[in-house]
């Protein structure tokens, strides 16, 4: 069964800093990944897509790389501001139940002024 | 619709009624999943459509809970006889394809207290 972990579980920097999340999965063999962001009481709104066959995507200031080699994705945030503050979450999907997209924790991100 | 619409976005239910749950997907989208998140937690995966079809049900946890999308468009999950475990927020997603698994959209989620 895939497990997807998300250390640290949160995270607090000074405005201005970059930011690093960390994810980590026990199949290799997955389709896609994708990192979400979710405000408090709020839906997941996607950042980043990665399929299998890439090695990084970005997007402004997001730049998120996969390794499946040795299951991790790191989700890079230059320049954090405090409108950053939210929770990142990743999630996978295997080539062999690709419907079902696994999730993480999260990881609760603070970005103080 | 702009985005998934879910509703209603907050329900109190009393043990043992039975509950329904709306998603409007986003218009044209192919695919649609169901994911239950409990506090502090990711979403946990439920169910699967692909237009009309049920793909995949594997998360369901139990016979209460059932879920339809008969047009392939609109989607209620329904759970009936509700127990206090089943409070959490039921979130909806859907995605264009259908042959592939894509970018996943999500709703605002409902949120579900049981007394």
């Amino acid at each position: 069964k895939q497990e997807v972990t998300q250390i640290p579980a949160a995270l607090s920097v000074p405005e201005g800093e970059n930011l690093v999340l960390n994810c980590s999965f026990t199949d290799s063999a997955i389709y896609n990944l994708q990192w979400f962001r979710q405000d408090p009481g709020k839906g997941l709104t996607s950042l980043l897509l990665i399929q299998s066959s890439q090695r990084e995507q970005t997007s402004g200031r997001l730049n998120a790389s996969l390794d499946k080699s040795s299951g991790r994705s790191t989700l890079y945030i230059a320049a954090s501001q405090p409108g950053d503050s939210a929770t990142y979450l990743c999630a996978v999907t295997t080539a062999d139940s690709w419907g079902k997209f696994q999730f993480g924790a999260g990881t609760q991100v603070v970005v103080t002024p | 619709g702009a985005g998934v619409s879910q509703s209603p976005r907050y329900k109190v239910a009393k043990r043992g009624q039975d509950v329904a749950l709306r998603c409007d997907p986003i218009s044209g989208h192919v695919s649609l999943f169901w994911y239950q998140q409990a506090l502090g937690q990711g979403p946990e995966f439920l169910t699967y459509f692909q237009n009309e079809a049920q793909l995949d049900k594997s998360g369901l946890p139990s016979d209460r809970f059932f879920a339809e999308r008969p047009e392939g468009s609109v989607s209620t999950l329904k759970i009936q006889r509700t127990q206090q475990e089943d409070s959490a927020v039921y979130l909806c997603a859907s995605s264009f394809g259908g042959g592939a698994p894509g970018e996943l959209f999500f709703g605002e989620g409902s949120r579900l207290t049981v007394l």
